[in-house]
Parts: C-alpha cells; structure tokens; sequence
C-alpha cells in the first residue's frame, strides 16, 4: 500500500528552470499513469497521462517518462513558470482495479520567480 | 466551464450534526468517485458508483453514505461527522473503461467543530 506522511517531498526551482518530479509507483501490472497538478485549494487537474506500451509522450511544455524495469515515472516540466507551483501527483491504474486510481504521496513544486 | 461541480465550496458542521454535499456533471461520464483528502496527503477513495452500482473501499467507515438519484448527481452523506472527518471532499467522474482519466470537482472543504 502507499505510504501516507505529513510532509509532501518538495521541489524548489527558479523560473525558467527545467523540473523533474519522480514517482516510484507500487504494482507491476499497472498499465495506466497519470500527472495530476493540485493548486491549494482545488480540485486535481489532469496534465498528462501515458499507457504501459510507451516509455515517452509529450505534451505541451510537459514530458512524461516510464521505465517499467524499476517502476518508475517521471514528470518534466520545462521552463517552469510561478503557475506551475502546486502539488504534483502521479496515479496508477490497470485493468483489474475496476478503473479505480492509486495516487502516489504528491510533491510540492515551488517556483521562485 | 465547470465539467464536475461541487457545492458547497466550503461547510462548517457541529460534531455529530449530519451532512450532505453534492456533485453533478455535465459529461456525461457513468462512473462518479467520491474521494477524502486530507492535509499533505494523496485523495483516498471512499466510494465510486458504476452507473447505479453503488462499490465501497474496505476501510470506508460506515458513517459515509451515497447516493447518485440519475447520471449527473451524486451525493455524499455523513451521518455523524466526527473532528476527524475534517478534510477536502472531492468528486471525480470518468467514462468507463481502463485508461478513462478521472477529472474532478473542485472540492468541498469541510470543517467539524
């Protein structure tokens, strides 16, 4: 099961800087990942997703990568902006979870201007 | 425009005093979530209806309940709200099917004093 904490892992980056947020997700069959950026206050918002056949796909400004050997994921944001400071969370899926998600802890990505 | 709204945005409740918030969506979407979210931490999954089939999470305490009267609205009840049941409420709906994203609401916070 996840591990559940008080304190979110935490980035801090300068504008126009490039971030990297890592994820290290749980279940080998998992097929189904998701970025979800969470500003205080809101509800999570999709930013990208990808499936298991593919190790890469790129969005706008964003780039999400998986390496199924080790389980993990990645979300690269690339010339941060202070709109992009929130909580990042990546979530997993397969087909046997009756399409339920399992979140991982979350990041706090802070962008100094 | 709004896709999953949620009201109330905010909700003050006494201990023991029951309540209601609500969901409703405009996609269409035949699978709706109710989530807890508390402070620093991932959403944990109470409950998720799949078109009238009502699933509950193991560890959901029985004092939530739901009920989704027709597609585009979906409740979540409390019955006796305790200090620890202060948190962010979230509703998420997809289309059913692996690799459907989730997309929320923005939330209820509610306190219990």
């Amino acid at each position: 099961g996840e591990s559940v904490g008080l304190h979110l892992p935490t980035l801090s980056v300068q504008e126009g800087d490039n971030s990297i947020i890592n994820c290290a997700y749980s279940n080998s069959a998992s097929d189904y990942f998701i970025w979800y950026k969470q500003e205080s206050g809101k509800g999570p918002q999709f930013i990208i997703d990808i499936r298991s056949n593919m190790d890469k796909r790129q969005g706008q400004r964003v780039t999400v990568l998986l390496n199924k050997t080790v389980k993990h994921l990645s979300l690269q944001i690339a010339a941060t902006q202070p709109g992009d400071s929130a909580v990042y969370f990546c979530a997993e899926t397969y087909g046997g979870s009756n399409y339920k998600l399992t979140f991982g802890k979350g990041t706090l990505l802070t962008v100094n201007p | 425009d709004a896709m999953v709204i949620q009201n109330p945005r905010y909700q003050v409740t006494q201990f023991g005093k029951p309540v209601t918030l609500s969901c409703s969506q405009t996609l269409n979407h035949n699978v709706m979530y109710w989530y807890q979210q508390k402070s620093s931490q991932a959403p944990k999954l109470l409950f998720h209806y799949y078109d009238k089939d009502f699933n509950n999470e193991a560890d959901t305490p029985d004092n939530f309940q739901s009920r989704r009267p027709n597609t585009s609205f979906c409740f979540l009840d409390i019955r006796s709200p305790g200090l620890g049941d202060t948190a962010m409420y979230l509703c998420a709906t997809s289309r059913a099917g692996a690799g459907n994203i989730q997309y929320f609401g923005a939330g209820t916070r509610l306190s219990v004093l």
